[in-house]
């Protein structure tokens, strides 16, 4: 039972490229997240989604984009990276809302230079 | 603005005694909220939660104590023990939703042998 699975675990990238991000999670939980983790700052909701098809902006939503196709995947896409989303970024899902315990992936070390 | 807060960056304790850990928040409709804990180069695994109807709720080894008056949390830890050397996450919802949630920047706990 992997639980949820993102991938890679590190990246680096130059200013201005694009990228996605991976996250599956095999639970078959509805909701899921992404977060970005910055020093000092705990964790910052980017984007969420509360069922396949459905999305909805977090609390930094800015530079990011999201889909989600099916309830398993829940990639998380920059458009043209910039030294501001130097972050470790997690993936979580949750079987309730996202006020109920979810389940974090590894997290992912982006770098942008 | 950070609506979560953990002012203490770290604490060390000896194993065996306990550990108190602290969060205030400042808005006044969360009314959910969560502990984490994280171990280095993993994601958040989820510890404890309470809602705003209960001033306490316990598992274990774990408490967590709930003012709302003084918009507080703590999280207790009796006995420590080494395995619980871990960054812990607070967590609030509930402030423009159940899918709002604010992390604080964590607190760096040490137990000793």
């Amino acid at each position: 039972n992997a639980g949820v699975t993102q991938t890679p675990k590190f990246q680096v990238l130059k200013t201005g490229q694009s990228m996605t991000l991976q996250c599956a999670q095999d639970m078959n939980h509805e909701y899921m997240s992404w977060y970005r983790q910055d020093p000092g700052m705990g964790l910052r909701l980017i984007h969420y989604s509360v069922g396949a098809g459905i999305t909805d902006q977090g609390e930094v939503p800015n530079g990011y984009n999201v889909s989600r196709s099916t309830t398993e995947d829940f990639p998380l896409r920059l458009l043209s990276a910039a030294p501001s989303q130097t972050s470790v970024y997690f993936c979580a899902s949750s079987h309730g809302q996202l006020n109920t315990e979810a389940f974090f992936g590894q997290g992912t070390r982006l770098t942008v230079v | 603005d950070q609506q979560v807060k953990q002012n203490s960056p770290s604490l060390s304790v000896q194993e065996g005694r306990i550990s108190i850990l602290n969060c205030d928040y400042t808005n006044s409709m969360f009314d959910y909220f969560l502990w984490y804990k994280k171990y280095p180069a993993e994601g958040p695994t989820f510890l404890i939660s309470i809602s705003s109807i209960k001033d306490k709720n316990e598992d274990g080894r774990f408490t967590v104590f709930l003012n709302k008056s003084a918009k507080h949390l703590s999280l207790h830890i009796v006995p420590s023990q080494p395995g619980d050397s871990a960054v812990y996450f607070c967590a609030a919802s509930g402030g423009t939703g159940n899918n709002d949630m604010r992390f604080g920047a964590g607190t760096r706990l040490t137990v000793k042998p």
